[in-house]
């Protein structure tokens, strides 16, 4: 199956700092790819969706400005939390949907999360 | 606005019992429903997909059904086994694409 990475696993940032995390398709193009935000006992909630060379749509509560998305290439989107305050604390988690042959397959991808700790 | 829901949020079974975990979600119109599983700390690994068409996946001692007009699904596991103790997470694809989450049920198999 197609692999997603994301990079780091884990990061400890002091409050007002910015941090970046990267999400990378290993085999395949990935067009389009989703960020999650999971906090502790709760569901994965959908922040944003990034389209490679076009800007990302959120979802409505989610700051735009502090949560950036850039999708720069088909195999890479990078989420940067800007300003990080301790309630950004969560554990992020991205998604990128395969397209073989110029058709999208059904199955989405996820990454192996990366747990944010803002002190 | 699509709602998924999952009950229980919590179980705790004797290793060897079938165990049916189940899922609902207010708006039918949907691509599939997938059943993940987590583990603490983990990412995600997906366990069975569900066409909108299908009824119905199996593999190995996991079977997924999905009822669409009703807006059901189960996850059944037969003969549990420990290591079958992690967060299990039913998700719908909507129409627009997008992934919607249940809160997950946390799994405990008692050896």
């Amino acid at each position: 199956g197609a692999v997603v990475s994301q990079h780091p696993s884990w990061v400890i940032c002091k409050s007002g700092t910015s941090v970046k995390i990267e999400c990378r398709s290993l085999d395949f193009q990935a067009t389009t790819m989703f960020w999650y935000r999971q906090f502790p006992k709760q569901s994965l909630m959908l922040m944003a969706t990034s389209n490679e060379g076009s800007k990302a749509t959120y979802e409505q509560g989610v700051e735009k400005d502090k949560f950036l998305i850039n999708h720069a290439s088909l195999t890479l989107s990078t989420l940067t939390v800007t300003s990080a305050h301790p309630e950004d604390s969560s554990f992020y988690i991205c998604s990128a949907r395969v397209r073989r042959g110029g058709a999208y397959e059904e199955t989405q991808y996820f990454g192996p999360g990366t747990r944010l700790l803002v002190l | 606005k699509q709602e998924v829901t999952q009950i229980p949020a919590a179980l705790s079974v004797p290793e060897g019992e079938n165990l049916v975990l189940n899922c609902s979600f207010t708006d039918s119109a949907i691509y599939n429903l997938q059943w993940f599983r987590q583990d603490p700390g983990k990412g995600l690994t997906s366990l069975l997909l569900i066409q909108s068409s299908q009824r119905e996946q199996t593999s190995g001692r996991l079977n997924a059904s999905l009822d669409k007009s009703s807006g059901r699904s189960t996850l059944y596991i037969a003969a549990s086994q420990p290591g079958d103790s992690a967060t299990y997470l039913c998700a719908v694809r909507n129409r627009d694409d997008k992934i919607i989450f249940g809160k997950g049920t946390r799994l405990h198999i008692l050896p």
